[in-house]
């Protein structure tokens, strides 16, 4: 069965710091990998997805992340954050052969001034 | 292209009380998903629809919770009694494509508070 693991329950920031949000998923066939970000009282939106190709994945806002197959991670990075970042941030995995996304249990990501 | 609706957006009941929240998924979607988000956690499945057939409910706690999908569009998840520990945030999604590696759109969700 799949699972996901986000390391981080929270991480503050410093404006314009570098940013990493780890996550780590275990499945028995091939996944698809998802970030999603949810700012206060609204819906999850898309970052980003990995489908298959290229390991390093570019979303919106300046996000990208890396498919580690071996290390079987999907880690989230920004190389500068703004304050407008500060939010929760869910990695998600589909597995083939149905259409169930599962999250992890998120990553508060708060970048201070 | 018009976004997931849900209502209501905040709800609060007494534990034993009965609620239902509304979803319109965006147009032409065929796949429908509820999920429960209790605080501090990340959201889990509770029941997936493809059309108005159940793929997935093996989460949803069938004694107090239900959920249809009558028309294969909009959905309604009923939940009675409500206890304590069904305050959450009830999210609605929807997939446009029948393929497990297209991503979900989010409704705002319904905050549902038992007291």
């Amino acid at each position: 069965a799949q699972s996901v693991t986000q390391l981080d329950s929270q991480v503050p920031v410093f404006e314009e710091a570098p940013v990493e949000l780890r996550c780590n998923y275990s499945s028995s066939v091939s996944v698809y990998l998802f970030w999603y970000v949810q700012y206060p009282n609204q819906g999850l939106q898309l970052l980003l997805k990995y489908l298959s190709g290229s390991t390093l994945v570019k979303g919106i806002n300046g996000f990208e992340a890396e498919f580690n197959k071996s290390q079987t991670s999907f880690h989230l990075r920004k190389p500068s954050v703004h304050i407008s970042d500060t939010a929760e941030y869910f990695c998600a995995v589909s597995e083939g052969g149905g259409f169930k996304t599962i999250f992890g249990a998120g990553t508060r990501l708060f970048v201070k001034a | 292209e018009a976004g997931v609706a849900q209502s209501p957006r905040y709800k609060i009941i007494e534990k034993r009380q009965s609620v239902a929240f509304w979803c319109n998924p965006i147009s032409g979607h065929a796949t429908l998903y509820w999920y429960q988000q209790i605080l501090g956690q990340g959201p889990k499945l509770l029941i997936q629809f493809q059309n108005n057939g159940v793929v997935d409910d093996s989460q949803l706690p069938k004694d107090r919770f239900s959920a249809e999908r009558l028309k294969g569009v909009d959905s309604t998840l009923k939940i009675q009694p409500a206890k304590l520990e069904d305050s959450a945030v009830y999210l609605c999604a929807s997939r446009g494509e029948a393929l497990y590696n297209s991503p979900l759109h989010f409704g705002n969700g319904t905050r549902l508070t038992v007291t």
